[in-house]
Parts: C-alpha cells; sequence; structure tokens
C-alpha cells in the first residue's frame, strides 16, 4: 500500500523567503506529482517527476525527486505573494494517485 | 482550461434529494477520476473508471453510484443526500501514454440544505 505523506501541513512565510516542502512516500512509486490548489478553486497540475534525480523548475518553484529516499521536495525561492495555495503532492501506483494532505501555503507581504 | 468540463458547477438541493453531476473528459482520455473535497480537508478519492469499465474504488458511500458512457463522459450519481455530503466534487481525466497525470475539471460545488 502507498502512503503519501507531507510536512509541513500548514506553512506561513515572508515574502522574500525560501522554504521547501517536503513528500515522504512509504513504497515504490513509479512517479510523483505535485499540484497547485488555490481556494475554492480546481487543481493544477505543476510538475510530474518520473524518475529518480528528477529535477524541474517553473519560476519560484522547483521539485525534485529522490527515489532512493522515498522524498519528494517543492522548493520555494524568493517566495511572492501569488504563491499563496495548498500545495499537494501525489505518487502513482498502478496508474492510481495516492494523494498527501496538502501544504497550505500563505506568503504574507 | 484543462479541458475537463463538469456540470453545473453549483448545486443546491435538500437532505433526501438524489442528484447526477457530469464530467466530460479531456479528448482521447479514457480514464476519469471522481474525488469529493469537503471545506478545509484534502481529496478523498471516490471511484475511477477506465474506457467504461470500474477500475478503482475509494471511499464512495453506498448512496453514491457512477458510471462512464461509451463516449467516455462520466457521471457521478448522489442520492438521500445529508447536510454532510456538502462539498467541492472533482472530476480528472488523464490519458494512456504510461503517464497518468491527472487534468482536473473545475469541480460542482454541492451544498445539501
Amino acid at each position: 500500500e502507498l502512503k503519501v505523506e507531507q510536512n509541513p501541513l500548514f506553512l506561513s512565510m515572508q515574502e522574500g523567503k525560501n522554504y521547501t516542502i517536503y513528500c515522504n512516500y512509504s513504497t515504490t512509486s513509479d512517479r510523483l506529482y505535485w499540484y497547485r490548489q488555490d481556494p475554492g478553486k480546481s487543481l493544477e497540475s505543476l510538475f510530474v517527476l518520473l524518475s529518480n534525480g528528477a529535477v524541474k523548475q517553473e519560476g519560484r518553484l522547483m521539485a525534485s525527486l529522490d527515489t532512493k529516499a522515498r522524498l519528494s521536495t517543492l522548493h520555494i525561492t524568493a517566495a511572492v505573494h501569488d504563491l499563496s495555495a495548498t500545495y499537494f503532492c501525489a505518487g502513482d501506483l498502478n496508474y492510481q494517485l495516492i494523494w498527501g494532505a496538502g501544504t497550505k501555503l500563505i506568503i504574507k507581504p | 482550461d484543462s479541458g475537463v468540463t463538469q456540470t453545473p458547477k453549483h448545486l443546491i438541493t435538500a437532505t433526501g434529494q438524489r442528484v447526477t453531476l457530469r464530467c466530460s473528459p479531456r479528448s482521447g482520455d479514457l480514464s476519469v477520476y471522481w474525488y469529493q473535497q469537503s471545506l478545509d480537508q484534502g481529496l478523498q478519492f471516490l471511484i475511477q473508471y477506465y474506457n467504461g469499465e470500474e477500475r478503482a474504488k475509494g471511499n464512495i458511500l453506498e448512496r453514491f453510484s457512477a458510471q462512464q458512457f461509451p463516449d467516455l463522459h462520466s457521471e457521478l450519481n448522489l442520492s438521500s443526500l445529508e447536510l454532510g455530503d456538502s462539498a467541492l466534487y472533482f472530476c480528472a481525466s488523464s490519458g494512456n501514454r504510461g503517464v497518468s497525470e491527472a487534468f482536473f475539471g473545475q469541480g460542482t460545488r454541492l451544498t445539501v440544505v
């Protein structure tokens, strides 16, 4: 059974700071996904990480995958208010997405 | 725009009633997933269909049922509604090219009064 744990679940930070969200998973997952959700809105796909050592970057967000450690990270560089949202990671087992609980990120001006 | 269409966007109904939520997946996607998201809750996986067949079942109540039609659109039926069923219901779809990245619809906000 694949379990996905995110931490922290809540993060309040100042603009301009860097921080990392962690996503641990319990067993082998073929792929790891990161999604963003604004309050009351849908989920938007951010990154798909397909292999060990994969690193993807989009703007101030960078995601990486370490399959040996069963860990993915989402790093935020020089945070801006527009990045305030809830971020979910999801593992993939037999094409079934298993979701973390989400990290609610609040970035204060 | 993810290409996944859900209708209706909002639905207000009374306890005990039955509603149907509709989802049209992205063109070419064979898998459809249904999720429930209550206020301040995470995503609860309900059920997945692949090319018309049920593929996986999550925490779906017996009062809820779903199906995927030959044209690949899907419907989620919720019956004997209770106040606690008030939530955002999302549909997502994914393709069949080895990567199950799911694309989400805008959701149906169901309010049971």
